[in-house]
């Protein structure tokens, strides 16, 4: 347990409404990852952080902001969702190590109506 | 974005077959490649990370080999049981280790 939690863990929402998906992890790390699964593409990254104020994108971000504000928190948010982004969204942290595994937090389950 | 491939994209097997999986990926610029585990309605849980040409990693029935001149690498599962069902991806680290690209994964199913 790498200290990841995403809230919320399920929701719905409907086409043209903003979403924001949150990301909390309590060990410090300074790197954090949005994915997104998808159908015979595994997990996609959509955007990622390395500190503070500091984030990129990943393979698949448009339709997708973030922020980070607080080393503990990464938010995801979709600014006016389309169905096309429904799809269970995961975060993930990795350690101080270069190329280190990452660590998953449970994942938020996102429906567009 | 990297180019990670994984075949099958499926498989199923009976309790006690030993079976393999493959990763294929860019050789060029190689930094690291891991390899997850992902139970239905879970997370991905890391098995492996591998950074060395020739790297062979073991963990109990599974164990996973690295070649990375010619840019695979294999999965091996010996005497598959039905808790080993699960989709298994391997990712590859590009440049400065930021950002890992996952392949689309081998998702396995095991009859008991």
């Amino acid at each position: 347990d790498a200290g990841i939690t995403q809230s919320p863990r399920h929701k719905v929402t409907e086409t043209g409404t903003p979403v924001t998906l949150r990301c909390h992890q309590t060990e410090n790390h300074r790197y954090m990852y949005w994915y997104r699964q998808d159908p015979g593409h595994g997990l996609r990254l959509i955007h990622y952080s390395y500190g503070v104020k500091d984030t990129d994108k990943g393979e698949v971000s448009d339709g997708y902001s973030v922020s980070r504000s607080k080393t503990e928190d990464f938010l995801l948010t979709l600014e006016s969702a389309t169905s096309s982004q429904t799809s269970v969204y995961f975060c993930a942290i990795r350690g101080l190590a270069e190329y280190n595994e990452q660590f998953f937090g449970p994942g938020t389950r996102l429906t567009v109506l | 974005i990297l180019n990670v491939e994984q075949s099958p994209q499926s498989l199923h097997v009976q309790e006690g077959d030993s079976t393999n999986f493959t990763c294929s990926f860019p050789s060029s610029n190689f930094y690291a490649l891991h390899w997850y585990r992902w139970e239905t309605a879970k997370s991905p849980e890391a098995l492996f990370v591998m950074t060395l040409n020739g790297d062979e990693k073991k963990k109990g029935r599974i164990s996973a080999t690295l070649n990375t001149k010619e840019g695979y690498s294999y999965l091996y599962i010996k005497g598959s049981q039905p808790e080993d069902s699960a989709t298994y991806l391997c990712a590859q680290y590009g440049e400065a280790g930021n950002m890992l690209t996952f392949g689309g994964g081998t998702r396995l199913m095991v009859k008991p």
